[in-house]
């Protein structure tokens, strides 16, 4: 079964810097482009950030762009996304999820569990 | 980028009727090249992460009931559910991933009669 757990996430300050992993088993990780994809609170989804299987092509949403950095490595099937100088328009539910394709960000058949950030000072 | 706007934004529909959400996008998703519509729906309820339900505008994810269905080309896209069920309350949201960043629609709530 295809499986992605999340972990990181918490309550920081503005300003403040966070790490978020993505630990997932199931399919064969440096095939499959990933994303990030959040949820504020009382709002819709926001694709964040994407990555290729390889790891070579990186994507970034326009509000994260300079601050947030995704990587994957393969060996470790990990997905993260590093979080720089937080705002407090970045408090989110945030979702690591499995693209269908190899290379650009597409559409998202799994999904991890979701895990809280908080920007409050 | 492409913006996709849904309605209507919430409508409560009686047990066994049937819900009808609309997707619009601000120009065309589909691909002339190889005929596609890129466009995705999926189903959010709370606490849960996102479904996939749909893919390339009408292509239904594995395991999908079939009292969902999906249509359209182009610019505009149709999500139905022919008999609505207590478990299908949920957030419904389409995306279109013919241009990055990829884009979602604000979502429309389904909720019962």
């Amino acid at each position: 079964d295809v499986q992605l757990l999340q972990s990181g996430g918490g309550l920081l300050q503005p300003g403040g810097s966070l790490r978020l992993s993505c630990a997932v088993s199931g399919f064969t990780f440096n095939t499959y482009a990933m994303s990030w994809v959040r949820q504020a609170p009382g709002e819709g989804l926001e694709w964040v950030s994407g990555i290729s299987g390889s790891g070579d092509n990186t994507y970034y949403a326009d509000s994260v762009k300079g601050r947030f950095t995704i990587s994957r490595d393969n060996a470790k099937n990990t997905l993260f996304l590093q979080m720089n100088s937080l705002r407090a328009d970045d408090t989110a539910i945030y979702y690591c999820a499995k693209d269908q394709s190899a290379d650009d960000p597409r559409r998202f058949d799994y999904w991890g569990q979701g895990t809280l950030v908080t920007v409050s000072s | 980028d492409i913006v996709m706007t849904q309605s209507p934004d919430s409508l409560a529909v009686s047990l066994g009727e049937r819900a009808t959400i609309n997707c619009k996008s601000s120009q065309s998703v589909l691909y002339n090249s190889n005929k596609k519509n890129y466009l995705a729906w999926y189903q959010h309820k709370p606490g849960q992460p996102p479904k996939l339900l749909f893919y390339w505008a009408f292509t239904r994810e594995s395991g999908v009931p079939d009292r969902f269905s999906a249509s359209g080309s182009g610019t505009d896209f149709t999500l139905t559910i022919s008999s609505l069920l207590a478990e299908d309350v949920a957030v419904y949201y389409c995306q279109q991933y013919y241009s990055t960043p990829p884009t979602f629609g604000q979502g429309t709530r389904v909720e019962i009669k």
